[in-house]
């Protein structure tokens, strides 16, 4: 069955210190990734998305994923957090015209 | 461009009431909209897929008649809570699908539905 995992349920970093959150999928064929980032009380944001092509992805608000085949992982990271950037993060999947299928969500916690 | 509104933002009501919430594609046309609901500190819940000028496909345990999902042109799919109860209170988020764009979905600002 198509899955898309977020191990870590919540992450803290410091402020300036650099983010890494997990996402592994399970998919017959490469599905189409994003990574999308919603506050609180507020819809979906996206941040990034791949198709194909290079496997590194560059996004909004500086934020950038690699593409991982190997691995099955689409990771998302920043090199250095700021205080706005606490919220909640989802990774998802979409393959063939199927329905999209999102991860649990990670939630990132910023500490000054 | 891609942008994806909903009405209300949030809304109260009494238990027995029904609620209409719209959910509109600004500046595309979406032939597939979805419906998600989303509970406190989760993921989102696909509800159903509305596609123009069909009816809509529900999720297992989804009850259809509860949830009514109309989508009557290229821009506007609306779900209706009928005869809403507490337990219906949750966070609706819409999305869509640019008409040939089957894999990138744009979502809503959701509606935060309180049900007393």
């Amino acid at each position: 069955a198509q899955s898309v995992t977020q191990p870590d349920i919540h992450i803290t970093v410091s402020e300036g210190a650099s983010l890494e959150l997990r996402c592994n999928y399970s998919y017959g064929a490469t599905p189409y990734l994003f990574w999308y980032v919603q506050s609180p009380g507020q819809g979906l944001q996206l941040l990034l998305k791949y198709f194909s092509g290079d496997t590194l992805v560059q996004g909004i608000k500086g934020f950038e994923a690699e593409f991982k085949r190997s691995q099955s992982s689409f990771n998302l990271r920043k090199p250095s957090v700021h205080w706005s950037d606490a919220a909640e993060y989802f990774c998802a999947g979409a393959s063939g015209g199927f329905k999209t299928i999102f991860g649990a969500g990670t939630r990132l916690f910023v500490k000054a | 461009g891609a942008v994806v509104s909903q009405h209300p933002s949030w809304v109260i009501c009494k238990s027995g009431t029904s609620v209409k919430i719209e959910c509109r594609s600004l500046d595309f046309q979406a032939t597939t909209m979805f419906w998600y609901r989303q509970f406190p500190k989760q993921s989102l819940m696909l509800m159903a897929t509305s596609n123009e000028g069909s009816k809509a496909t529900y999720e297992q345990g989804v009850e259809k008649d509860k949830f009514l999902i109309n989508h009557a042109s290229l821009t506007l799919s609306t779900l209706t809570v009928t005869s809403a109860h507490p337990e219906d209170s949750s966070f609706y988020i819409c999305s869509a699908q640019r008409t040939g764009d089957y894999n990138e979905q744009f979502f809503g600002p959701g509606t935060r539905l309180t049900v007393l």
